[in-house]
């Protein structure tokens, strides 16, 4: 059975601390492994779409990685407006365009 | 502006009191899916729709239907709520071709009492 599993739950920060989330998968043939930011009372936003191992993608503080096996979401000096929780998804080859996402990653991160 | 929008915000219903929760969209996606978010267990798939008339099941349909009359509207339809549907209700849509990410809409929080 696919699974897409994320740690840790939740990951309190003070600001300018820098930190790695992860996101592990199984799945048979990885069509892309995409990374959402969700804010309290809001549906989740796009940050990233990884296709193959080694990929790297950046978009200010936040820089995802991609391994056969899992991705991990760094965030380098963290601010407050940062806090939410990130969700990682994968959409496997031969499955159309559905996704399975993991339960997410909570971060708060502290002034 | 392109979005995804969803109705009701917040719905307390009770029990076996049929509802619909509608979904539309405006930028002329083809795929569109209905997701339950529950703590601990992330965004669960409910139905997806490829293109008008074209739906199928996801990972938990049960106690729910969905219909494509149009291509932006996807309305979810709890016929009998229980409380186990009390959850936060998320719909999306994408263009439609594999790679291609998801928009949200802000979500409908189902409560059924």
């Amino acid at each position: 059975e696919d699974q897409v599993t994320q740690s840790p739950e939740a990951l309190r920060l003070q600001e300018g601390e820098s930190s790695s989330l992860n996101c592990s998968y199984t799945v048979s043939g990885l069509r892309g492994l995409f990374w959402y930011r969700q804010d309290p009372g809001k549906g989740p936003e796009f940050l990233f779409t990884l296709y193959s191992a080694g990929e790297e993608k950046e978009k200010e503080r936040l820089k995802a990685t991609l391994t056969k096996k899992e991705s991990f979401l760094h965030i380098t000096a963290p601010k407050p407006e940062d806090s939410a929780t990130y969700l990682c998804a994968v959409q496997e080859a031969d499955y159309g365009q559905n996704f399975v996402f993991g339960p997410g990653t909570r971060l708060s991160v502290l002034p | 502006e392109a979005q995804v929008t969803q109705n009701p915000r917040y719905l307390i219903t009770v029990t076996g009191k049929k509802l619909t929760v509608t979904c539309s969209q405006n930028m002329n996606h083809e795929y569109m899916s209905w997701y339950r978010q529950d703590p601990g267990l992330g965004l669960r798939q409910i139905y997806y729709s490829m293109n008008v008339e074209v739906t199928d099941k996801g990972d938990v349909p049960e106690g729910y239907k969905v219909s494509r009359k149009e291509k932006r509207n996807f309305p979810l339809i709890l016929e009998s709520p229980s409380p186990n549907q009390t959850s936060l209700y998320f719909c999306a849509s994408s263009p439609g071709h594999t790679n291609e990410k998801l928009f949200f809409g802000s979500g409908t929080q189902l409560s059924v009492l």
